[in-house]
């Protein structure tokens, strides 16, 4: 069965402090992998798209990396803000099987709090 | 470029009803993706349309259908309402179908009573 699985559940963090998240998925053959930002009753907000073929992206204080044998990918925060207290979800695509196509499959997300 | 707009944005229902939420996507996005999101089960896939066609299908009920239009508006549908559907709805489109980019709109808040 196809699973991403994100660790910590949740993270508490002082200000200016750098991070780690992590995500692990149970099958290599993959697509690509998304990393998203939610606000609380909000919808998601796309933060990196790593291609399989990729080992990293990077946007501003954001570093998201890719280890497609070992079936783990990370989210760098710098300098941790309070602004960037949000649930972050890793989604994969899957490669193998037609009911893959498509279908981003999401682990449950690392609730992160910043606190000032 | 507008972003991703779903309506309404907050419904309440009764058990047995039927509901019907609306997803635009961004101009020129071709697939609309769309998906539940609940405390317990977190974010499942729904469907995927692609012109006008159902490419992929979640693991839910038939009371859960969608479709798409010519302009790439879709629509979800749920019928008889359990209290078990009470979750977020998001929708996500994207240029074409299949591995593209997915872009979230901000959800629909379906409560069951």
């Amino acid at each position: 069965k196809q699973e991403v699985t994100q660790i910590p559940a949740a993270l508490s963090v002082p200000e200016g402090e750098n991070l780690v998240l992590n995500c692990s998925f149970t099958d290599s053959a993959i697509y690509n992998l998304q990393w998203f930002r939610q606000d609380p009753g909000k919808g998601l907000t796309s933060l990196l798209l790593i291609q399989s073929s990729q080992r990293e992206q990077t946007s501003g204080r954001l570093n998201a990396s890719l280890d497609k044998s070992s079936g783990r990918s990370t989210l760098y925060i710098a300098a941790s803000q309070p602004g960037d207290s949000a649930t972050y979800l890793c989604a994969v695509r899957f490669l193998a099987g037609g009911t893959s196509y498509g279908k981003l499959t999401f682990g449950q997300g690392t609730i992160l709090t910043v606190h000032p | 470029k507008a972003g991703v707009t779903q309506t309404p944005r907050y419904l309440i229902k009764t058990r047995g009803q039927q509901v019907t939420l609306s997803c635009s996507p961004i101009s020129g996005h071709r697939s609309v993706s769309w998906y539940q999101q609940t405390p317990g089960q977190g974010l499942q896939f729904l469907f995927e349309y692609f012109s006008e066609t159902q490419r992929n299908k979640g693991n839910f009920p038939g009371r859960f259908s969608g479709r798409q239009f010519s302009n790439s508006r879709s629509e979800m549908n749920v019928s008889t309402l359990e209290l078990g559907d009470s979750a977020l709805y998001l929708c996500a489109s994207s240029l074409t179908s299949g591995y593209n980019e997915q872009f979230f709109g901000p959800g629909t808040r379906l409560t069951v009573l």
